[in-house]
């Protein structure tokens, strides 16, 4: 059974602070995404990587870094924390030797930032 | 600039009956399309998807449609259940860079008895 776990479900953080979201994925896949979720938005890409050590650029980067030093690990970093970040956050990972373009989400991170 | 619109934030309907979700689409690269359903509290979980070659995918209870010229998929529920009850996203993938997802804002189903 596949698996995508993240650190936390619930997280609430004050403005400025240095916020760590970690996944964790058991299916080997190379590539691991980060996603917010908020009301009438969908989901949107932060950042993902393909690769250990590779990331790239989604559509909503600024305010967010990310690491990825094991294939099964991927971190979302918030370097100072902003109340406009308060928001739900999806991690996935995906195959690319997948049969369909499915990606596998974890269970999502609710962060409030006050 | 949505590529992926779902322009019903909500729907409801009775419970045995049908219900569509509509997804509307701008980009013509687009070749293959998922429905991912997600419960409060929970990730989204995939549901169904349809590949651009196809206009129609069955599973079960749901059947998803794809309307090219009209750069149009729907997704039916029949019967629809109490359990139908979340949100849900329609994605989209480009053909030449097949490991992103481009989702819409989401439809939230409300099945009441």
């Amino acid at each position: 059974d596949v698996k995508v776990t993240q650190s936390s479900r619930y997280l609430v953080k004050r403005t400025g602070e240095k916020v760590f979201l970690e996944c964790v994925q058991d299916m080997d896949h190379e590539n691991m995404f980060w996603y917010r979720q908020d009301p009438g938005l969908g989901l949107r890409l932060i950042y993902f990587s393909y690769d250990v050590k590779m990331k790239e650029k989604g559509d909503i980067p600024e305010g967010y870094s990310v690491s990825r030093e094991k294939k099964e690990r991927f971190s979302l970093i918030l370097e100072s924390a902003s109340t406009n970040q308060t928001s739900m956050y999806l991690c996935a990972s995906s195959s690319v030797t997948r049969v369909s373009y499915e990606q596998y989400f974890g269970p999502g991170t609710r962060l409030t930032v006050t | 600039d949505q590529q992926v619109k779902q322009n019903s934030p909500s729907l409801s309907v009775q419970e045995g009956r049908i219900s569509i979700l509509n997804c509307d689409y701008t980009n013509s690269m687009f070749d293959y399309f998922l429905w991912y359903k997600k419960y409060p509290a929970e990730g989204p979980t995939f549901l169904i998807s349809i590949s651009s070659i196809k206009d129609k995918n069955e599973d079960g209870r749901f059947t998803v449609f794809l309307n090219k010229s009209a750069k149009h998929l729907s997704l039916h529920i029949v019967p629809s259940q109490p359990g139908d009850s979340a949100v849900y996203f329609c994605a989209a993938s480009l053909s030449y860079n097949t490991d992103k997802l481009i989702f819409g804002t989401g439809t939230r189903l409300q099945v009441f008895p």
